[in-house]
Parts: structure tokens; sequence; C-alpha cells
């Protein structure tokens, strides 16, 4: 099976534009959930996505936000960007089973200037 | 809460054992997880253990859980230059379906030839 893919890969923007950052999980796989990696803050878990539904989400404000299509895929997007706002953003996927594992993408690569 | 702690940086020689550290909180937590990253690349799972067990050995990776002390160990055996990355020690709880990971800050481990 293909694994997760993410695009663009890497992405420049200035403060206040917005971006919408694509996800398509592995084949079959139902569940899709962000992540914010930065060099201060970690792994930060931002929001997961089940059958189109928002499921749960992180303490991010609401500049952030997502949606998922029929086919799984998923988008998320920041609005207002803020300087703080660079990093990776990591999407994983996984199967509908109650403790299934999280499988990652390569990540998309946001610097804001 | 939720808060899982690494230490930060571990050196060893090509050839020897590699044992990073894990220590995590929420005793609620149903799966353990750990995660290796590259630089520029996203995470790519290594190997998780459930709760209800205390050892999983694959291949050259051994996690032993103490869930009485709340501490999660991952030894890599024989190490290679390859095995150079980043490691992140992660918990779920999943007992609700909802899939977010805490991580821990990440082990950098260095491998000298």
């Amino acid at each position: 099976k293909a694994g997760v893919t993410q695009t663009p890969r890497y992405l420049i923007k200035t403060r206040g534009q917005q971006v919408t950052l694509s996800c398509s999980p592995i084949s079959g796989h139902r569940s899709v959930s962000w992540y914010q990696q930065t060099p201060g803050q970690g792994l930060q878990f931002l929001f997961e996505y089940f059958s189109e539904t928002q499921r749960n989400k992180g303490n991010f404000p609401g500049r952030f936000s997502g949606r998922q299509f029929s086919n799984s895929r998923s988008e998320m997007n920041v609005s207002t960007l803020e300087l703080g706002d660079s990093a990776l953003y990591l999407c994983a996927s996984s199967s509908s089973t109650v403790g299934e594992t999280q499988y990652f993408g390569p990540g998309t690569r946001l610097l804001v200037l | 809460g939720e808060d899982v702690e690494q230490s930060l940086f571990l050196s060893v020689r090509e050839g020897d054992s590699s044992v990073i550290n894990c220590t995590y909180t929420d005793s609620s937590s149903t799966y353990l997880y750990w995660y290796k990253q590259e630089p520029g690349a996203g995470l790519q799972l290594l190997t998780y253990i459930f709760s209800n067990m205390d050892m999983k050995q694959d291949q050259r990776l051994t996690v032993l859980l103490n869930k009485k002390d709340k501490h999660l160990s991952l030894r890599i055996a024989d190490t290679q230059t390859g095995d150079s990355a980043i490691y992140f020690c992660a918990e779920s709880m999943t007992d609700t379906g909802r899939r977010a990971l805490t991580f821990g800050s990440g082990t950098r481990l260095q491998v000298q030839p």
C-alpha cells in the first residue's frame, strides 16, 4: 500500500496570509490526525477527523481548522498566519479499529515570513 | 494529566546496544509507541506495546514496559550509523476511540563509527 502523502512539501507564506495543507491517508484508513512540530513546543496534536467529522481537538486557536472528505482525504487550514506558525505539519492516518497505530506522512514544512 | 519525558541525547559506538528511556504520567495510557525521525523527514513507526504487556521484541528492537513506575525503554541491539536519528516516545489513550498521541521531546541518538 502507498503511505500517507502530504502536499505541498514546502511552503513559504507571509504574515496575515492563509494556507491550506492536504493529506491523503493510507488506502482504507478512515482516521486522519494532524500534528504541529516546532523546535520550542515539540510535537503537538491539532485535531483528528473520522468519517468527515472532527472527533478530537487539541489546544490550538480557532485560526487552525480542518476538514475531511468522503474519500478520507483531509485538509487543514491556517488563517491569518503568524510567525509562530512556522513549523512542520504532520498528518497521520489509522484504521477505524480502536487502538490501531498511526502512520505518519513526510510532513509539510511551512515558513511564515 | 498527560506528560511524557525523555532524555535529550544519547551517544553510542557502532555495534553497541542503545537504550532510550521514557517516563509517562498517565496511567490510563493503553498504547505506548516508539517513533524514529530522520533529518527532514516525518515520523517512522518503529514499534508499539500494549499496556498489559511488559516486553515486546522485534528483530533488533526490544521494548520494556514497567507499568508500576510508568517507565518505557527501547533497546536497539547492534546499533548502526543508520540508527542515528531522533527517537520519540508517545502515549495514546484509545479506550474512547480517540487517537491523540502525546509525545515526549525526543532523544537524539548519535552513533559513532
